[in-house]
């Protein structure tokens, strides 16, 4: 089966960084997005990755590794507003969007 | 209005009810999507019409059920539904479907409470 693994939730103090993971076991590939979902707000797209390296983007940065089925989403200097969840989505061979069920990011003062 | 607009944004419904969810775009895409959203499980992806035509449907209870009228509007109607369909029903568009960096747009969604 298909399957996207990512933490349930993390805790940040305001300035640090934090490394959200993600993994994935997909029928083929043909990249892997990060979206920012607000508390009763609508996803937003973050990134979109479909070759190995390191993307930047402001404060943050994806990283893909297709070899090791793995993805990170970097955020830097974190903000009190960056607090959300992160949801990590893999498109297949077919290109239907594989879900993994998000990472609650919680920022403190 | 720009973006992906969804009304109601909460909606209470007995079991025996019928209700619609509306959702409308105007960013000039051609894919519309139906998810569903439950706390702490993935997105469930429901419908997808491309170009009004329906190309996805991921083995959704007949109790709901798709309309696009145009490309720009898309229902979901909704009729004796269950207390488990309680959940965020989030409506998407993208530029084309099936095809590579394929961004999907979300409206904010209307929050679902079957009783």
């Amino acid at each position: 089966g298909q399957n996207i693994d990512q933490p349930t939730e993390m805790t940040a103090t305001e300035g640090a960084i934090v490394q959200i993971n993600c993994t994935y076991q997909t029928s083929g590939f043909n990249g892997l997005f990060w979206y920012q979902q607000h508390a009763g707000e609508a996803p937003t797209f973050l990134s979109y990755n479909v070759l190995d390296g390191l993307e930047e983007k402001g404060r943050f940065s994806s990283f893909l590794s297709r070899s090791k089925g793995y993805s990170y989403l970097l955020l830097k200097e974190l903000q009190m507003k960056d607090s959300a969840s992160y949801l990590c989505a893999v498109l297949d061979s077919n290109y239907q969007l594989i879900w993994g069920a998000g990472t609650k990011l919680i920022i403190k003062p | 209005e720009t973006g992906v607009t969804q009304t109601p944004r909460h909606l209470v419904m007995g079991m025996t009810n019928k209700k619609s969810l509306k959702c409308e775009q105007h960013l000039g895409h051609n894919a519309m999507y139906w998810y569903k959203q439950s706390a702490k499980k993935p997105l469930e992806l429901m419908f997808v019409y491309s170009l009004e035509e329906r190309v996805e449907n991921n083995s959704v209870p007949s109790r709901f059920s798709p309309e696009c009228p145009n490309s720009s509007h898309l229902f979901l109607h909704l009729h004796t539904l269950q207390p488990e369909d309680s959940a965020l029903y989030l409506c998407a568009s993208s530029q084309d479907f099936g095809s590579g960096a394929n961004v999907l747009t979300f409206g904010a969604g209307s929050r679902l409470t079957v009783l």
